[in-house]
């Protein structure tokens, strides 16, 4: 493969579970990203890794954490889904934080 | 943080040019990237602009004026396939992108 891969591709979840979107480049991007998008709203970046071992907030972070391992994978995790979490996920990666983003084919959560 | 403007929607025939404006306003600059997301799937670079001017890139050119806080996108001799959202999206001093909520370009034969 090339690119970035995302599972699930759609998920339907029950308030309170916990979660995690897999997200994994082949492309040894050192950037990697998660945004989330809702209609009406754009996208918003939830949590971003520079490089590996490395993790910031972006704008919408309460509610989701994440990892960075290695370079290849940046998983989210929603500790205790809520209604409003609902959304359609999107992972990014760039090779530095300086170069354009490559997106995911998305992740559909609905939490009920 | 960042505040960026554009407009919701835009239809236009299938042959014409439709420009498609960002204005934002922001806490540090480092650039302005264009997006194409058809319905479904996922975003796609279309270009960038970090200095005062015109790119251009086929059928697609993007313009930036840094002083106005202003971009445009231009997409000439439109065709079917050009029906998507276009993004537009500010990088910050810290290298982090804020997105516009989209503008629909509906084309019309």
């Amino acid at each position: 493969i090339a690119g970035i891969t995302q599972a699930p591709t759609s998920q339907i979840l029950a308030a309170g579970r916990r979660m995690t979107l897999r997200c994994t480049q082949d492309m040894r991007h050192n950037a990697m990203y998660w945004y989330r998008q809702d209609l009406g709203l754009g996208l918003r970046l939830i949590h971003y890794s520079n490089t590996a071992g490395t993790t910031g907030k972006g704008e919408v972070p309460d509610g989701y954490s994440v990892s960075r391992a290695n370079t290849d994978d940046f998983p989210l995790t929603l500790a205790s889904a809520v209604p409003s979490q609902t959304s359609v996920y999107f992972c990014a990666s760039s090779e530095t934080g300086n170069n354009e983003q490559f997106f995911g084919p998305g992740t559909r959560l609905t939490v009920l | 943080g960042q505040n960026i403007d554009q407009p919701t929607e835009m239809t236009a025939t299938e042959g014409a040019i439709v420009q498609i404006n960002c204005t934002y306003q922001t806490s540090g600059f480092n650039g302005l990237f264009w997006y194409q997301q058809h319905a479904g799937e996922a975003p796609t670079f279309l270009s960038y602009n970090v200095l005062d001017g015109l790119e251009e890139k086929g059928r697609f050119s993007s313009f930036l004026s840094r002083s106005k806080g202003y971009s445009y996108l231009l997409l000439k001799e439109l065709q079917m396939k050009d029906s998507a959202s276009y993004l537009c999206a500010v990088r910050d001093g810290d290298y982090k992108l804020s997105f516009g909520a989209g503008t629909t370009v509906t084309v019309r034969a």
